[in-house]
């Protein structure tokens, strides 16, 4: 079983937009991470935000955390053409990580 | 410094078969995660190692097995191959979470298909 949801399932944007994907997951965690994956290949960690933070920054990248919520969003800021990917949030519980079936992003020139 | 490496890339069996897919670990790192990913669906856990011991486990049947060497490499092992079995199997490796460690680095994956 899964344990995040992500939405949208899919996400089609041009080139400079922002696009937004959010997780909402159901058991308590310690941390959330971010993970992008290109065409079936490794993924490969993009951020994590621990449960006591409410928003993190890294580069293009904007994360948010509400743990009442049980819920995180990822706003990906002036996209590129090379952003497009599936992008995956991971709960992490003391070593036990889930995934969520993931946000399938596009971005057009 | 040679990230998380997986062997073989792509494999090819036939249902009832066994598997062993191999993980050599980022250099330095001591945790061992492996994955299945179905097409088009997320990476599922299968199980954890960590100092040659399965620490922690996902929905799996006993039919995942899996090893962890003296120098931190993984085995995983599949048993009576079904067609279900089908996937890519990632394996990533971390620094043991209990030290505040959490990012996982993943390997490019076996494709493994079941016919």
């Amino acid at each position: 079983s899964q344990q995040g949801e992500e939405d949208p399932q899919a996400l089609s944007i041009q080139e400079g937009e922002n696009a937004t994907m959010n997780c909402s997951y159901k058991t308590s965690i310690n941390n959330l991470q971010w993970y992008r994956q290109n065409s079936g290949r490794g993924l490969v960690h993009l951020i994590l935000i621990r449960s006591n933070e409410r928003e993190k920054h890294s580069g293009r990248l904007r994360v948010t955390l509400d743990t009442s919520k049980k819920s995180s969003s990822l706003l990906i800021t002036a996209s590129r053409a090379a952003d497009t990917a599936s992008y995956f949030c991971a709960t992490d519980s003391w070593g036990k990580f889930q995934f969520g079936a993931g946000t399938q992003v596009v971005v057009t020139p | 410094d040679a990230g998380v490496t997986q062997s073989p890339t792509h494999l090819i069996k036939t249902r009832g078969q066994q598997v062993t897919l191999r993980c050599s670990p980022k250099s330095g790192h001591d945790t061992v995660s492996w994955y299945q990913q179905a097409l088009g669906q997320g990476p599922q856990f299968i199980f954890q190692y960590y100092e040659e011991e399965e620490r922690q486990r996902g929905n799996f049947p006993d039919r995942f097995s899996g090893h962890q060497f003296p120098n931190y490499s993984s085995e995983l092992n599949v048993n009576a191959l079904l067609l279900g079995d089908s996937a890519l199997y990632l394996c990533a490796s971390s620094l043991d979470f209990q030290r505040g460690y959490n990012e996982q680095f993943f390997g490019p994956g076996t494709r493994l298909t079941v016919l």
